[in-house]
C-alpha cells in the first residue's frame, strides 16, 4: 500500500488566493483527519470524517476553512481566501481499527506558506 | 478539555543512554495512548499503542507505560541511538472512533 497520499506536498500562495489541498486515505480506512502543525501550536485537529461523514469540525478556524469528503477515496481542505497566519504544515491521516485497537497513519503532508 | 503536555521540549544525551520521555494528561478517562515518531519534514510514524486497559507496551528498544490514575505515560529508550534522534509526540483518544489530542512533543537528539 502507498500510504496515505497528500498533494501538493508544497504551496507557495499569495494572500487573498484559493488553497486546495487534497488527500487519498489508505484503502479500506473508514476515518479521515486533517491536522495543522506549527510550532507554536503544535498538531492541532481540523475536522475528521467517519464513513465519508463530518464528524467533528470545531478545530475549523474560521469559514474561510472547508473541508470535503465525497468518497471514501478522497478529500480535499480548502482554505478561501488564504491568509499569512495559514502558513504551517497541514497533515491528513486515516485510521483503521484492528482488533479493537485504532491506529492512525500520516501522510507526508502539505508545507503551506502564504505570502 | 483534555490538554496534554510533554516536557521537556528538547533532550540531548549520548549515545548508548537510556532514557525516558515523559506525557502528562488532564483527563484520565481516555480510550487509549500512541506515542508516534516525527522526523524533520515528515509525517508521523506509530511507534507503540496502548489501551485504556494495559500499563504497557514494548516494541524492541521502546517501552511504553500508561498509569491512568496519575495521569502520565512515559516512552523509555534503551541503548538510544544516532538514529533515534526525532521528535516524539504522545496522544490520547478520549472515546473509541474519536480523534486524539496531541502533545506538542520532545526533539531528542542523540550524539555519536
Amino acid at each position: 500500500d502507498a500510504g496515505v497520499i497528500q498533494s501538493p506536498r508544497h504551496e507557495v500562495t499569495e494572500m487573498g488566493q484559493e488553497v486546495t489541498l487534497r488527500c487519498k486515505p489508505i484503502s479500506g480506512h473508514n476515518s479521515l483527519f486533517w491536522y495543522r502543525q506549527t510550532m507554536m501550536r503544535g498538531l492541532e485537529l481540523l475536522i475528521y470524517f467517519n464513513n465519508n461523514v463530518p464528524i467533528d469540525d470545531s478545530g475549523m478556524p474560521e469559514d474561510r476553512f472547508s473541508a470535503k469528503m465525497p468518497n471514501a477515496s478522497f478529500s480535499t481542505l480548502k482554505i478561501q481566501p488564504s491568509e499569512p497566519r495559514d502558513s504551517a504544515v497541514y497533515f491528513c491521516a486515516s485510521r483503521t481499527i484492528a482488533g479493537g485497537r485504532e491506529t492512525q497513519y500520516f501522510g507526508p503532508g502539505t508545507r503551506l506558506l502564504v505570502l | 478539555k483534555q490538554e496534554v503536555t510533554q516536557i521537556p521540549a528538547a533532550l540531548s544525551v549520548p549515545e548508548g543512554e537510556n532514557l525516558v520521555l515523559n506525557c502528562s494528561f488532564t483527563d484520565s478517562a481516555i480510550y487509549n495512548l500512541q506515542w508516534f515518531r516525527q522526523d524533520p519534514g515528515k509525517g508521523l510514524t506509530s511507534l507503540l499503542l496502548i489501551q485504556s486497559s494495559q500499563r504497557e507496551q514494548t516494541s524492541g528498544r521502546l517501552n511504553a507505560s500508561l498509569d491512568k490514575s496519575s495521569g502520565r505515560s512515559t516512552l523509555y529508550i534503551a541503548a538510544s541511538q544516532p538514529g533515534d534522534s526525532a521528535t516524539y509526540l504522545c496522544a490520547c483518544g478520549s472515546q473509541a472512533g474519536t480523534a486524539l489530542i496531541f502533545g506538542k512533543g520532545t526533539t531528542l537528539s542523540v550524539s555519536s
